[in-house]
Formats: structure tokens, C-alpha cells, sequence
């Protein structure tokens, strides 16, 4: 069974904090994605990496960086969290072939305060 | 321009009903993947359905078949004999073949409803 593993399900944040939200793919997957989902708005990408050290930014980027030093681990960055970052953040990996679906972790909701 | 788009934020269906779940996108690629995934209140994320640009037979697994109308930019999602457990969110996605950058699009999605 492919396993995708957030390392939290809920986190709370004060405002200004660096929080870092990991994610662990054991499937040797070469793409991983970093989604934040909010009501009506569906999943929006905030960035994806294809490579180990190699990102691109999705639609979302402002905010966020990210970090993918070893080909399973993937890390999205709030360098200052803030308010407006609180949301429901979803991991997914996949292979890189075009007909192949991406396979998600369980999600962590976070809450800046 | 939105890439995949969702017109129907909510949608009811009777039990054993059929049910159809539109999503239209935009590319000018000619490669590319379609996906519907279901997502229940619990939060997973589920694969439904893939379909490719160069298939020509609309995909079908199980209750679950997309009708796919490449001139339209269409992929529809059609649950036939709807089941109570398929009340849940719905995301239409989209990936490009963008060479190694191949991100996955999803839509606002639907939150369908079936009712006993």
C-alpha cells in the first residue's frame, strides 16, 4: 500500500511563528505536492517538486516555501505564519507518468492565532 | 483562467439514482490526464477515474464512468445507482504534460448529496 504521512493532523500557531508541515512518501514517487484546501475553493496548489532539490511554484507560492532534500521527504515553510494562512494543508505524491494518480496524506488542519 | 472548473457547488440526488457531476478545463496541451477524486467527510482523498486525452473510450470502473467530450473540453463524472456512502465531495483534476513539471490541477469541486 502506497503511504503518504503528514507528520500532524491538527497544529496550532501563534502568529509570526516559522512552522514547518513535513510529509513522507514511501513509494519512491519523484513528484510531491503541497495543497492548501479552504470552502469553495477547492484544492490550490502552493508548490510541487518533480526532482530532490528541484520546485516549481503552483498558484499559491506567497507565504510559503519549501524544502525536498531526500526524494521521500517533502517540507512546506510558513516563514511567518500569519492569520490568513490558517487552513486544511494536503500532501500528495505521485509518479511521474502522465496517466498516474497522486495518492494524498490525511491532511493537517492548522490554526494561527 | 481557471484550468478546471466546477459549476455545481452542491448537488442532490435520489438513492438509486443516477447522478452527473460536470467539470470543464482548459489546456492547449493535447497531452493530458483527467481525474475525479472523492473526498467523505472523514477527509481522505479517493481516486475514482482517470481518463487520457488520447483514449478513446470514455473510462468506466464500476458505478463510475466519465463522459468525456474532448471538443467541449468536458470530463463529466456519472455515478449511476446512487448509494448513500457516496455523499462526499467531488474534485475534478487536471495534469499537464508539461515535460518533468507535471502539476495536478484540481477544481472547487462538489458536494453532492444523496438522499434516502
Amino acid at each position: 500500500d502506497v503511504k503518504v504521512t503528514q507528520s500532524s493532523r491538527y497544529l496550532v500557531k501563534r502568529t509570526g511563528e516559522k512552522v514547518f508541515l513535513e510529509c513522507v512518501q514511501d513509494m519512491d514517487h519523484e513528484n510531491m505536492f503541497w495543497y492548501r484546501q479552504d470552502p469553495g475553493l477547492g484544492l490550490r496548489l502552493i508548490y510541487f517538486s518533480y526532482d530532490v532539490k528541484m520546485k516549481e511554484k503552483g498558484d499559491i507560492p506567497e507565504g510559503y516555501s519549501v524544502s525536498r532534500e531526500k526524494k521521500e521527504r517533502f517540507s512546506l515553510i510558513l516563514e511567518s505564519a500569519s492569520t490568513n494562512q490558517t487552513s486544511m494543508y494536503l500532501c500528495a505524491s505521485s509518479l511521474m507518468a502522465l496517466n498516474t494518480e497522486a495518492f494524498f496524506g490525511q491532511g493537517t488542519r492548522l490554526t494561527v492565532v | 483562467a481557471q484550468k478546471i472548473t466546477q459549476t455545481q457547488p452542491g448537488m442532490f440526488v435520489q438513492e438509486k439514482e443516477a447522478v452527473t457531476l460536470d467539470c470543464t478545463y482548459d489546456t492547449s496541451d493535447q497531452s493530458y490526464g483527467l481525474f475525479w477524486y472523492k473526498q467523505p467527510s472523514s477527509g481522505e482523498m479517493i481516486f475514482l477515474i482517470y481518463q487520457g486525452s488520447y483514449d478513446e473510450q470514455n473510462a468506466t470502473e464500476g458505478r463510475y464512468s466519465l463522459n468525456f467530450q474532448k471538443a467541449r473540453k468536458s470530463a463529466n463524472l456519472v455515478i449511476s445507482a446512487s448509494q448513500l456512502g457516496d455523499s462526499a465531495m467531488y474534485f475534478c483534476a487536471m495534469r499537464e504534460d508539461q515535460g518533468s513539471a507535471r502539476q495536478l490541477t484540481f477544481g472547487s469541486g462538489t458536494q453532492l448529496t444523496v438522499l434516502p
